[in-house]
């Protein structure tokens, strides 16, 4: 199994409270991305990034910031947490073997927010 | 906005049938495509990926993809119930952010 760990697993928090969840990787994979998940919408982008320092914008990022200080460590802040952003998040990493390197996930965090 | 579209389903087939389940893609930059494997609860897995036009095979899969008509499936033979599963593609855009995106995925059930 790919070496990618997510922090909490589950995480029960009141609307309007600031939320920090964390992907962390052992295989020094350039890019680390964080996604969300919910009923009739597949995976859908969050943040991403491809290096330290270097992030960039998906498809869902309003009320979403990220942080990558380390190449291991790529954290995903909501600030003030609302009941909309009650879902399953996955962190993905991906290295840059080539054109087929697929993206290894890692095992989700279930956030309510209540 | 690029796009990833698949049927949502569910697709139902039964034990030993072909299990065919398709994608289309509104980016002509895409370089890459992926199928993963959901199970209930679990994370997506990767099942094949392809990149020529044509089909590429691996044991009771095979991807087919189709640049021109913008349209990647993917075939699994001799179907079982073990293969009952959300069936995600995805695609990967040109550039060199190596961006993924995602379709919302197939339920696939395959019936004993």
């Amino acid at each position: 199994d790919a070496g990618i760990t997510q922090s909490p697993r589950h995480k029960v928090t009141e609307t309007g409270t600031p939320v920090t969840l964390r992907c962390h990787q052992t295989e020094n994979h350039r890019y680390m991305y964080w996604y969300r998940q919910d009923p009739g919408h597949g995976l859908r982008l969050i943040h991403y990034s491809y290096g330290v320092k270097d992030t960039d914008k998906g498809e869902v990022s309003d009320g979403y910031s990220v942080s990558r200080s380390k190449t291991e460590d790529f954290l995903l802040t909501l600030e003030s947490a609302t009941s909309s952003q009650t879902s399953v998040y996955f962190c993905a990493i991906r290295g840059d073997r080539g054109q087929d390197t697929e993206a290894f996930f890692g095992q989700g965090t279930r956030l309510t927010v209540v | 906005q690029k796009e990833v579209e698949q049927n949502s389903g569910p697709l139902s087939v039964p034990e030993g049938a072909i299990a065919s389940l398709n994608c289309t893609y509104s980016d002509r930059g895409s370089q890459s495509f992926f199928w993963y494997r959901q199970y209930s609860g679990k994370s997506p897995e990767l099942i094949m990926f392809i990149y020529s036009n044509g089909d590429k095979e691996d044991g009771r899969f095979t991807a087919q993809l189709n640049k021109a008509s913008q349209y990647v499936s993917l075939l699994i033979r001799d179907s079982q119930p073990s293969d009952s599963a959300t069936y995600l593609c995805a695609v990967k855009s040109g550039g060199s952010n190596y961006k993924l995106t995602f379709g919302k995925g197939t339920l696939l059930t395959v019936n004993p």
